[in-house]
């Protein structure tokens, strides 16, 4: 059974600062692994999909890296601002049931302090 | 283009009855998979429809059931509910069901069984 995992939980910075959030997960037989935000009682906004094959993906001020054969993902989070305090969520898809369906990690809560 | 719909935006039931929650896909996908956020956690996957066949299931009991209509539009159906059924439901389509997909999600319904 595939499972994910999201360290910190929660996460308090100054704004301007640098920051990296982790993701595990355990089986690295996984199609993909993308990378969401999500605001309070809001659904979610896909911030960067990584495919198996590939081992970063970049938007703007973020980057993620996948590296499969552990098991990680780490996402990059450049000169942090107020507007990027949100839940951060990571979730793996792979082939179960019969469908590609994603399995989310618990998420990092993210404020950044003006 | 329209992205994803769900209505209703919040809903409040009683213990033992049945609920409808409905999305719309993002136009042009014809895959629509269902997913439970309970407070402070990730997403859990419940199912997924392709060109209105069920084509997965996650570890949830048969009271939970859906259809997806022509149009790709899709209902989740709750029979006999719980007080656990609390949650935020989203809805995700893609284009098609393949793992190389993103999935976009709609902004959710929150439930309330009381």
């Amino acid at each position: 059974k595939q499972e994910v995992t999201q360290i910190p939980a929660a996460l308090s910075v100054p704004e301007g600062e640098n920051l990296v959030l982790n993701c595990s997960f355990t089986d690295s037989a996984i199609y993909n692994l993308q990378w969401f935000r999500q605001d309070p009682g809001k659904g979610l906004t896909s911030l960067l999909l990584i495919q198996s094959s590939q081992r970063e993906q970049t938007s703007g001020r973020l980057n993620a890296s996948l590296d499969k054969s552990s098991g990680r993902s780490t996402l990059y989070i450049a000169a942090s601002q107020p507007g990027d305090s949100a839940t951060y969520l990571c979730a793996v898809q792979y082939s179960g049931a019969g469908s590609y369906q994603l399995t989310f990690g618990k998420g990092t809560k993210l404020s950044v302090i003006p | 283009e329209t992205g994803v719909t769900q209505s209703p935006t919040h809903l409040i039931k009683t213990r033992g009855q049945q609920v409808t929650l409905r999305c719309s896909s993002q136009s042009g996908h014809n895959t629509v998979s269902w997913y439970q956020q309970a407070l402070g956690q990730g997403p859990q996957f419940i199912f997924q429809y392709y060109r209105e066949e069920e084509n997965g299931r996650g570890n949830f009991p048969p009271r939970f059931s859906g259809l997806q209509f022509p149009n790709y539009s899709s209902e989740l159906n709750v029979n006999a509910l719980e007080l656990d059924d609390s949650a935020l439901y989203l809805c995700a389509s893609s284009r098609t069901g393949l793992a190389k997909e993103t999935q976009y999600f709609g902004p959710g319904t929150r439930l309330l069984v009381l």
